[in-house]
């Protein structure tokens, strides 16, 4: 089945810097990739999604690229602000049914004022 | 507002007891769904529902049991059989299972066993 490794597990910034977070996942039919942030003692809520023929996307200070080759995927935010301090989760899918995703171990996002 | 409702948000069993756990949602979702997250792991899938009266294993299934008697309620059973069910449990839907979309989860319940 579908392995997807999340890197780092923590990460420190200052405040507004820009935070990397990247991910790899072992099938190459993988064609959805989303990310979650789960704020403290909430549920996971969807900010952004890319599909396998998409290289890049953005919103706002948000961004997801993919590299379907290396099959690794990241997400950038820039300009960070303390509301970004959460715990943060990829994902992907193979085919269609969100039965299928594979979600990532997270990655702890502290945003320093 | 329109979400998803889990209960309670914590929970405390004894070992060999049954414990329900509530996930109710107003956003007219076909699908729903339970995911167990532990510690430094990621969401895993428990069972999935993709319409009243259906339900379909997820990757860890064991231990656990659901019922989808109403389209808007998926409630959650750990029971006795699970051997590590201290967790925090995540319920989330979806407008169509077999549209790889957002899935809108509730806050959680965090059941621990004394």
């Amino acid at each position: 089945g579908e392995n997807v490794e999340q890197h780092p597990s923590t990460l420190s910034v200052q405040e507004g810097d820009s935070a990397v977070i990247k991910c790899t996942y072992s099938d190459s039919a993988s064609n959805y990739f989303p990310w979650y942030k789960q704020e403290l003692g909430k549920g996971p809520q969807l900010i952004i999604d890319i599909r396998s023929n998409v290289g890049e996307k953005k919103d706002q200070r948000i961004a997801v690229t993919l590299n379907k080759t290396a099959k690794h995927f990241s997400l950038h935010i820039t300009e960070t602000q303390p509301e970004d301090s959460a715990v943060y989760f990829c994902a992907a899918s193979k085919g269609f049914g969100n039965e299928k995703l594979t979600f990532g171990t997270g990655t702890r996002l502290t945003i320093i004022p | 507002d329109g979400g998803i409702t889990q209960s309670p948000k914590y929970l405390f069993r004894k070992e060999g007891q049954n414990v329900t756990l509530s996930c109710e949602q107003n956003l007219n979702h076909d699908a729903m769904y339970w995911y167990r997250q532990d510690p430094g792991q990621g969401l895993r899938l428990i069972y999935y529902s993709q319409i009243v009266n259906d339900f379909q294993k997820g990757d860890i299934a064991e231990g656990y049991s659901v019922s989808r008697e109403k389209k808007e309620s998926f409630p959650l059973t750990v029971t006795s059989a699970q051997k590590n069910p201290t967790a925090f449990y995540l319920c989330a839907s979806s407008i169509l299972i077999t549209n790889t979309g957002e899935l809108f989860f509730g806050e959680g319940s965090r059941l621990t066993v004394l």
